[in-house]
């Protein structure tokens, strides 16, 4: 069974800054990786994807993939107030996506 | 536009009542999932389903049926409700093996009294 964690728990970052989040898992066959991003009372959001070996840049997000190391991240440049939510990492297990605890990030103006 | 929809929005049930919790798709997704998310636990996978007449267990499915009556409804039913079944649940729909994101409803909160 596909098991996902994430680190930090929680972090307050002052705007502008660089924000980084982590998620392990634990099936070293699964094929994609998966940031979501949740603000309070919403519904969470696919922020972006990965499936292979490295890094993959969207604007002022970047996640790192490596298989070997069964981890991933998320980097987040030049933080804004707009990017305080619950950070949620997903991995395919099979038809579906298992996710991890979450991370709250706080950006702080 | 691509749409899940949830309803209630909100449900206050009494403890051994019977709660059903509603989902519709205009994606013409082939896969749909239930998830309730708590705090300091994430997204945990109820049930899901690839198509109509199709359930399958997810990772907590004690206490929960679903059922999948056509390609755009999913329901959640709790035959008899608990306390600790209080929790937010969402649906969403979307071909994961494909690497279509889940498209996730608004979420219903529901309270078990």
């Amino acid at each position: 069974q596909q098991n996902v964690q994430q680190s930090p728990e929680s972090l307050i970052v002052p705007e502008g800054a660089r924000t980084s989040l982590n998620c392990t898992f634990s099936d070293s066959a699964s094929q994609y990786f998966w940031w979501y991003r949740q603000h309070s009372g919403k519904a969470p959001k696919a922020l972006m994807s990965i499936f292979s070996n490295g890094e993959k840049e969207e604007g002022r997000f970047t996640i790192h993939l490596n298989k070997a190391s069964l981890h991933f991240s998320l980097h987040i440049r030049d933080s804004q107030p707009s990017d305080s939510a619950l950070y949620l990492c997903a991995v395919t297990g099979g038809r579906a996506l298992i996710f991890g605890t979450g991370t709250t990030v706080s950006v702080s103006p | 536009e691509a749409a899940v929809t949830q309803s209630p929005r909100n449900k206050v049930a009494v403890t051994g009542g019977k709660v059903t919790l509603s989902c519709n798709q205009t994606n013409n997704h082939n896969n749909m999932y239930w998830y309730r998310q708590d705090t300091g636990h994430g997204l945990r996978l109820i049930h899901y389903s690839y198509g109509a007449g199709s359930t399958e267990k997810g990772d907590i499915p004690d206490g929960y049926k679903a059922s999948r009556p056509s390609q755009e409804n999913f329901s959640l039913i709790l035959e008899l409700a608990t306390p600790s079944q209080t929790s937010v649940y969402f649906c969403a729909s979307g071909d994961v093996a494909d690497n279509q994101a889940p498209l996730f409803g608004e979420g219903t909160r529901l309270s078990v009294l």
